[in-house]
């Protein structure tokens, strides 16, 4: 189970951290990723995090302002969005990714950011 | 603008067969393979198909997918109400170092 949390109302240029708890699987044995759907849009990859944290990926528009992160001991997946973007308002997804990473196998029910003044 | 291409919109009758396609180019489908994701209103998002056509278990059988160059498709069989959704496609990109996704396709049982 992936249960996302810390969304909310921010305003431009302000910060989030998203967080995702897992259960139910050795969540240190798996990549994970953050997907994001803005209202009315399809689905954007985010952000995406190696077993240990070594290997981190981003779309470039968010590189240099969010910063994905994980804590193995306490099974949790983390999202620190700094500098936010009206842009950046939608639904964010933690996925749980299988295969060494090769698809999104489990996903959570998203988080709402919401970007306004 | 997606960096794989799905139509927007596709529909079918109950028991028909319906199609989706997603094209890409030689740095991401024509790389590695490519993932399917159903949306349901108010639900989290499902994958569907892996591998280009491998069905995670509670997957109907009738969901099924292919994979030819740059492009693929993801096939459903004996339509169902149930399958009103919106689908995407998924695939790395080599030369991005990014997940790609298609736009999404709405699929309209009539």
């Amino acid at each position: 189970q992936l249960v996302e949390s810390g969304g909310g109302l921010v305003q431009p240029g302000g910060s989030l951290r998203l967080s995702c708890a897992a259960s139910g699987f050795t969540f240190s044995s798996h990549w994970m990723t953050w997907v994001r759907q803005a209202p009315g849009k399809g689905l954007e990859w985010v952000a995406t995090m190696n077993e240990d944290g070594s290997k981190k990926y981003y779309v470039d528009s968010v590189k240099g302002r969010f910063t994905v992160s994980r804590d193995n001991a306490k099974d949790s997946l983390f999202l620190q969005m700094n500098s936010l973007r009206v842009e950046d308002t939608a639904v964010y997804f933690c996925t749980r990714d299988d295969d060494n990473g090769w698809y999104h196998a489990y996903w959570g029910q998203g988080t709402l950011v919401t970007v306004s003044s | 603008q997606s960096v794989l291409t799905q139509p927007p919109s596709a529909s079918g009758t109950p028991g028909q067969r319906v199609t989706i396609s997603c094209s890409g180019t030689s740095s991401n489908i024509g790389s590695n393979s490519v993932n399917w994701y159903q949306l349901l209103p108010g639900t989290a998002p499902r994958l569907l198909l892996y591998r280009n056509n491998q069905c995670p278990s509670g997957v109907p059988d009738r969901f099924s997918g292919s994979k030819s160059g740059t492009s693929a498709s993801l096939a459903i069989s004996g339509l169902q109400s149930e399958d009103e959704a919106d689908y995407y496609c998924a695939a790395w990109d080599d030369s991005l170092k990014a997940w790609v996704f298609g736009g999404g396709t709405k699929l309209t049982v009539l």
